[in-house]
């Protein structure tokens, strides 16, 4: 079975700072990872995904994350943070690019709080 | 480029009566999955229709079940419904059951 721990379930920042939204997952097997953001009243939309193309990937609107294989993370990153970056961010696993026998396994999100 | 469109946007039912959602995918996409978030938490894996059939499920009762039509719209059918069935449902599509997916807006389900 898979698993998602996103750290902190919300996380404030001011305006221009560095966003860190923490995620580490549980797979057997070598898994796909994903971040999606959800703007309030909304779908997911996706902002990056990792499919072992690379560790380092880029997304939209400026944002980053990493895949760190020994310390089985994949936390989301952005240099300087905007007012319309505030949304709930999910992180996903999957043991397969289009869900895997179990879907896409979601943590519980994290609350990005921006301070002007 | 049509995204994945749901229907309706907000239901109100009482507890006992049945529902169903609707779903069309994103165009050229084949694959549809459902998923639930409750209030205050991710996502949570009902189940894939491929070819019209029920390819995976989570870990949901008999009470949830779907269809999938030959034009790869779906539905999502709860019978019985219990207060701990509202949530906000989702539908994502993808191509083949084998490339990223894609969410919907989602239908909010509100049971009394």
């Amino acid at each position: 079975a898979q698993s998602v721990t996103q750290l902190g379930s919300h996380v404030s920042v001011s305006e221009g700072a560095l966003v860190l939204l923490r995620c580490n997952y549980s797979s057997s097997v070598p898994p796909y990872l994903f971040w999606y953001v959800q703007y309030p009243n909304q779908g997911l939309q996706l902002l990056l995904k990792y499919t072992s193309a690379a560790t380092l990937v880029k997304g939209i609107n400026g944002f980053e994350a990493e895949f760190k294989k020994s310390e089985t993370s994949f936390h989301l990153t952005k240099p300087s943070a905007h007012m319309s970056d505030a949304a709930e961010y999910f992180c996903a696993v999957s043991d397969h690019l289009g869900g895997g026998a179990d879907g896409l396994t979601f943590g519980k999100g994290t609350h990005l709080i921006i301070q002007p | 480029d049509a995204g994945v469109t749901q229907s309706p946007t907000h239901l109100i039912k009482t507890r006992g009566q049945q529902v169903t959602l609707r779903c069309s995918p994103k165009s050229g996409h084949d694959t549809v999955s459902w998923y639930q978030q409750a209030l205050g938490q991710g996502p949570q894996f009902i189940f894939q229709y491929y070819e019209e059939e029920e390819r995976q499920r989570g870990n949901f009762p008999d009470r949830f079940s779907g269809h999938q039509f030959p034009n790869y719209s779906s539905e999502l059918n709860v019978n019985a419904l219990l207060l701990g069935d509202s949530a906000l449902y989702l539908c994502a599509s993808s191509l083949k059951r084998a490339t990223t997916q894609y969410f919907g807006p989602g239908t909010r389900l509100t049971v009394l």
